[in-house]
């Protein structure tokens, strides 16, 4: 069964500081990976995501992932964090080897970031 | 309109009532999903159309939810007879998989509807 995990439920980073948020995942065949953030109140916003290629995959805002297959990980990270950047982060695999009749993403339960100045 | 949008945004409803959401799609995206998301969790999937066939449901989708897209461009989800456990965020996501089909596609999300049953 796919599944995804965020170990923290909240990550604190000063402003001006590097960030990562952590997300590991199961799939029996080739994940598909995705980040998205959320703001309260509000729908998901796609950052980036991984199919196939290079292992670090760069997005929106300044964000960038590295997926790392021995690991089952696909950290998000970001050099320099802002304060505007405080909001909820989702991680969510695909298994690519279902078939393309197979919708859905898994989420991870997400991970709060609070950015201080 | 470049985006997903959801009508209403807020629902408000007494338990046993009926409830249904409409969703927009991006123009021309011929996946559309939809989601429920409760407090403190990520999003979980429902159900899934590729053009105006259902193509998934999962098992979360109980017989008092019925969801339909007749023409393949917006998607209604009905909730019968609600219950207080119905309350959550419910997402709506549209997505364009191209010429090559498969699963890469991205989904892009609406703002949702949020629906409280009292």
């Amino acid at each position: 069964a796919q599944s995804v995990a965020q170990p923290e439920d909240q990550v604190n980073v000063a402003e001006g500081n590097p960030l990562t948020v952590k997300c590991t995942y199961s799939v029996s065949g080739n994940p598909y990976l995705f980040w998205y953030v959320q703001y309260p109140n509000r729908g998901l916003q796609f950052l980036l995501k991984y199919i196939t290629g290079d292992n670090l995959v760069k997005g929106s805002y300044g964000f960038e992932a590295e997926f790392n297959k021995s690991q089952t990980s696909f950290h998000l990270k970001k050099p320099s964090a802002l304060v505007s950047d405080s909001a909820l982060y989702f991680c969510a695999v695909r298994d690519g080897d279902y078939g393309g009749s197979q919708g859905n993403l898994i989420f991870g339960k997400g991970t709060k970031l609070s950015v201080k100045p | 309109d470049t985006g997903v949008s959801q009508n209403p945004r807020h629902k408000i409803t007494k338990r046993g009532q009926n409830v249904t959401f409409r969703c927009d799609p991006i123009s021309e995206h011929n996946r559309l999903y939809w989601y429920r998301q409760t407090l403190g969790q990520g999003p979980e999937f429902l159900t899934y159309f590729q053009n105006e066939a259902q193509l998934e449901k999962s098992r979360l989708l109980s017989d008092r939810f019925s969801a339909e897209r007749p023409k393949g461009s917006f998607s209604t989800l009905e909730i019968q007879r609600t219950e207080q456990g119905d309350s959550a965020m419910y997402l709506c996501a549209s997505s364009d998989p191209g010429l090559a089909g498969g699963s890469t596609d991205t989904q892009y999300f609406g703002p949702g509807t949020r629906l409280t049953v009292l």
